[in-house]
């Protein structure tokens, strides 16, 4: 069965730090990847989405993700944090129904 | 984009009473999807609604306890019955879309339910 798990639950950092936050997936076919943030009170937002092609994705807000297939890896990445990027971090892969199959989440709390 | 909308944004219920969530979309979709969120934890799909078939459940998920609607491709509902504590969580209806860049699933803004 397809999984996804996020090894951080919480990362605090200061503004202007970088950022990765890890994900891995369980899966030996073909995969769709994402990565969706969710901000105090608001819905989920697509932050970027790996199909094929360039392993390095660049997403929305500064946001990118490189797909490692060898290590089975979708780690976001930010070079500068901002205060505004607050929010929840959930890794997916799209499993065989359509459907999203989200890792556990990463909260990050940027201090200004 | 993909507009979802849903209805009602939160509530607070008795035990063993249900509550219907609705949800709408402001394109036709085929594809549309239940998840829970339980507090602190992740998403996790309930059940996928075709429009025209029944809707298939995930293991856990049973059509007595969670049935769904789906009446056309811009709308569906989800009833949460004889609702208990262990129910009360934030439920999201999404869709998928292909556009030229791919599939993409967007998100409703959830209805939070507080079972008391």
């Amino acid at each position: 069965a397809q999984s996804v798990s996020q090894h951080n639950h919480h990362v605090i950092l200061s503004e202007a730090a970088s950022l990765e936050l890890g994900c891995n997936y369980s899966y030996g076919g073909t995969v769709n990847l994402f990565w969706y943030v969710q901000y105090p009170g608001q819905h989920l937002q697509l932050l970027l989405k790996y199909f094929s092609g360039d392993p390095l994705v660049k997403g929305i807000k500064g946001f990118e993700a490189e797909f490692i297939k060898s290590k089975f890896s979708f780690n976001l990445r930010k070079p500068s944090v901002q205060w505004s990027d607050t929010a929840e971090y959930f890794c997916a892969i799209r499993g065989s129904q359509g459907n999203l199959i989200f890792g556990k989440g990463t909260k990050l709390s940027v201090k200004p | 984009s993909a507009v979802i909308s849903q209805k009602p944004s939160r509530d607070i219920c008795q035990r063993g009473t249900s509550l219907t969530i609705q949800c709408q979309v402001d394109s036709q979709v085929t594809m549309m999807f239940w998840y829970r969120q339980q507090p602190g934890q992740s998403l996790t799909l309930i059940a996928t609604a075709n429009q025209g078939s029944e809707a298939t459940y995930e293991s856990g998920f049973v059509i007595d306890k969670f049935p769904i609607s789906r009446p056309n491709l811009t709308f569906s509902t989800l009833t949460v019955s004889n609702m208990s504590p262990e129910d009360s969580s934030i439920y999201l209806c999404s869709v998928e879309a292909t556009w030229t860049s791919g599939m993409e699933q967007f998100f409703g803004p959830g209805t939070r339910l507080t079972v008391l």
